[in-house]
């Protein structure tokens, strides 16, 4: 019931985008985005509710498409800071919240 | 400031002891989670709890049981501690629709 996270790793230059995929084989209610640095605990960015919106802030956004139990999340003019594990977070039905397998990116100078 | 507090940071047992990992959180959340943490495995859930006294499996729960008698602590129990249980442990809170909140992790070395 985990989802699958694409790509599994990704290296950028600053300034570069990159895109996240997540999908899960479960219908939805929503899905959750959590970046982890090292030796620290996940750090939530962004919630999406089931009914497709887009969410966004700064020049991090992602999107939620409910048909397809899948999200994306879209990391634009990439910054040193960004650098890290990215995690979607899914809940289903029954209050089950499964992580997925993780995207590392590394963002460099 | 609100917190999901986790016993120990780093913990060193044997094999085949009985190991306790414990978690409290301070807000209230009606859910509570357990996930081991290995790397290009990604997190993944070993139980969790919808209320006091209620449990469900996650996707991997063998070797391990759980334990919610109050609200806010959610323990992790290892009922004979393997090699293979050598990890990093983490436990998360939330209620509906909102964020989870994490400890900082148990890093458990089964020796």
């Amino acid at each position: 019931q985990q989802p699958v996270q694409s790509p599994q790793a990704v290296i950028l230059r600053e300034g570069e985008d990159a895109v996240i995929n997540c999908s899960s084989s479960k219908a939805l209610y929503s899905v959750h985005w959590y970046r982890q640095k090292h030796g620290e605990a996940p750090v939530f960015l962004m919630i999406l509710l089931k009914g497709g919106e887009q969410k966004g802030h700064d020049k991090i956004s992602a999107s939620f498409n409910e048909k397809k139990q899948q999200s994306s999340l879209y990391l634009t003019a990439s910054q040193l800071s960004y650098s890290g594990t990215y995690f979607c977070g899914t809940e289903a039905t029954g209050n089950q919240f499964y992580f997925g397998t993780g995207t590392s990116l590394t963002v460099i100078p | 400031d609100v917190k999901v507090t986790q016993s120990s940071r780093y913990l060193v047992k044997r094999t085949g002891e009985k190991v306790f990992l414990e978690c409290v959180q301070d807000m209230d959340h009606e859910n509570m989670f357990w996930y081991r943490q290995d790397p290009g495995l990604g997190l993944r859930l070993i139980y969790f709890s919808y209320d006091v006294k209620m449990k469900e499996k996650g996707d991997i729960p063998e070797g391990y049981s759980v334990s919610r008698e109050k609200k806010e602590r959610f323990s992790l129990i290892l009922e004979s501690a393997s090699t293979n249980q050598t990890s990093m442990y983490l436990c998360a809170s939330s209620t509906l629709n909102t964020e989870a909140f994490f400890g900082q992790g148990t890093r458990l070395t089964v020796v």
